[in-house]
């Protein structure tokens, strides 16, 4: 078992581009975490997933993102017209239950 | 109000030494879990312990112990015998079970610098 992965590592993009991420959590794991982490602050929590269904999302999730797992497995984090705010560190995690969560390397996008 | 505090936002140790690094969480739940986790300067984020609200005992996990005060809703970290290598960013968080159940709250952090 390699870990949870994601991919990019790190995304440079232009504001009002769409960007997405893929997260490839531990095989088997039925439970999948989206958050953002900028710079000095913890994780925020943005969504969660129990296999294919999205049971939660964050106020802080607006719009222009919208995350899928279609299968029950890898998932996606897409950002529409991309804004400076947006960037920041976009961590997955998985877990099998409760009282678990592990992390992914994470994504590093800046918007210029 | 923050559901997780971390008033210490840097702390040193002399390598060998323990530390106790600061956490207090707000909360009307009855149960709750509360984590510790450790991000090194790579950026991946390492869970290190887990404590429920319902278990009596503190939790332990090798040199890491968490220190639970539930009256005073305090879950303080206390790394023994630190190491070099403990050098990292702690992160306390919470997960309540009935209100917010699938949502963890993360502090600010506390930045740990280990001391040769």
């Amino acid at each position: 078992d390699t870990g949870v992965s994601q991919d990019p590592r790190h995304k440079i993009t232009k504001r009002g581009q769409n960007v997405t991420f893929r997260c490839d959590p531990i095989s088997e794991h039925n439970r999948l975490y989206w958050y953002r982490q900028t710079l000095g602050q913890g994780p925020e929590f943005l969504t969660y997933f129990q296999n294919e269904a999205q049971l939660e999302k964050s106020r802080l999730l607006s719009d222009r993102f919208s995350a899928e797992r279609p299968k029950g497995s890898f998932s996606t984090l897409e950002i529409q017209r991309t804004e400076q705010g947006d960037s920041a560190m976009y961590l997955c995690a998985s877990s099998l239950s409760w009282a678990e969560q592990y992390f992914g390397p994470g994504t590093r996008l800046t918007v210029t | 109000a923050q559901k997780i505090t971390q008033t210490q936002p840097g702390m040193f140790v002399q390598e060998k030494e323990a530390v106790t690094l600061d956490c207090t969480y707000d909360t009307s739940d009855q149960s709750y879990g509360l984590f510790w986790y450790k991000q090194p300067s790579s950026g991946e984020m390492i869970f290190l312990i887990y404590q429920g609200s319902y278990d009596e005992q503190n939790a332990t996990e090798g040199r890491y112990s968490l220190n639970f005060q539930k009256a005073r809703k305090s879950a303080n970290l206390v790394i023994s015998a630190s190491q070099l290598g403990d050098s990292a960013m702690y992160f306390c968080a919470m997960r309540e079970v009935r209100s917010t159940g699938n949502q963890f709250y993360f502090g600010t952090g506390t930045s740990l610098t280990v001391i040769p």
